[in-house]
């Protein structure tokens, strides 16, 4: 069965720090990885992940993938209590669907 | 871009009732949409496709007489939770592709059912 794993579930850490995010992934019919940050209401997309070993990068955020191994990291730099919220990550279950698998989430804590 | 609206955003209703969420794309066609439910603290659970123009398709478990889907136009779907009960309340989130894998979200609607 495909399935997303993220860890760690939660993550409790200190303005200034930086954090890195795993999400490791079994899908069949791999075509992507997608990063999602969710705070009070409804997730927000971050990145797309589809090649090896490129690096997406958006402000104090970046994310890269790695097919070989099956997973992505999602690196937070300079972290604020702003950056606090659940981050998701999701797979497109196969090549014809657009129907995403989610992963559990890491609950990330950023504490002044 | 890529705008997704909820609409209510939090109902209190009665057991036995039924109500309604729309989601909207409001700057995109959106052929496809999505409805998930979540738990607290758990993640996201995919519910059913609405394709406009079409039926929808129900994740395995998820009881189509239950969770009626209509999808009436490119910008519009709708979800009607009838009879509902105790054990629906939840966080309904939506989301509508632009074409390709990735999905924006609607808000979420918070439903209690009392």
């Amino acid at each position: 069965e495909d399935k997303v794993v993220q860890s760690p579930l939660s993550l409790v850490v200190h303005e200034g720090d930086t954090v890195t995010l795993n999400c490791s992934y079994e899908v069949t019919n791999f075509r992507s990885l997608l990063w999602y940050k969710q705070e009070k209401k409804a997730p927000t997309f971050l990145f797309m992940l589809t090649s090896s070993g490129i690096e997406k990068k958006s402000g104090r955020l970046s994310s890269i993938l790695d097919k070989k191994e099956l997973f992505s990291i999602l690196n937070i730099t300079a972290t604020q209590t702003g950056d606090s919220a659940i981050y998701l990550c999701a797979a497109p279950r196969d090549y014809n669907t657009d129907k995403l698998i989610f992963g559990t989430g890491t609950r990330l804590q950023v504490f002044p | 871009g890529a705008v997704v609206s909820q609409h209510p955003s939090r109902v209190i209703c009665k057991s036995g009732t039924s109500v309604k969420i729309e989601c909207r794309s409001l700057d995109f066609q959106a052929t496809t949409m999505f409805w998930y439910r979540q738990f607290p603290k758990k993640s996201l659970m995919l519910m059913a496709t609405s394709n406009e123009g079409s039926k929808a398709t129900y994740e395995q478990g998820v009881e189509k007489d239950k969770f009626l889907i209509n999808h009436a136009s490119l910008t519009l779907s709708t979800l009607t939770v009838t009879s509902a009960h105790p054990e629906d309340s939840s966080f309904y989130i939506c989301s509508a592709g632009a074409g390709g894998e990735t999905q924006y979200f609607g808000p979420g609607t918070r439903l209690l059912v009392l």
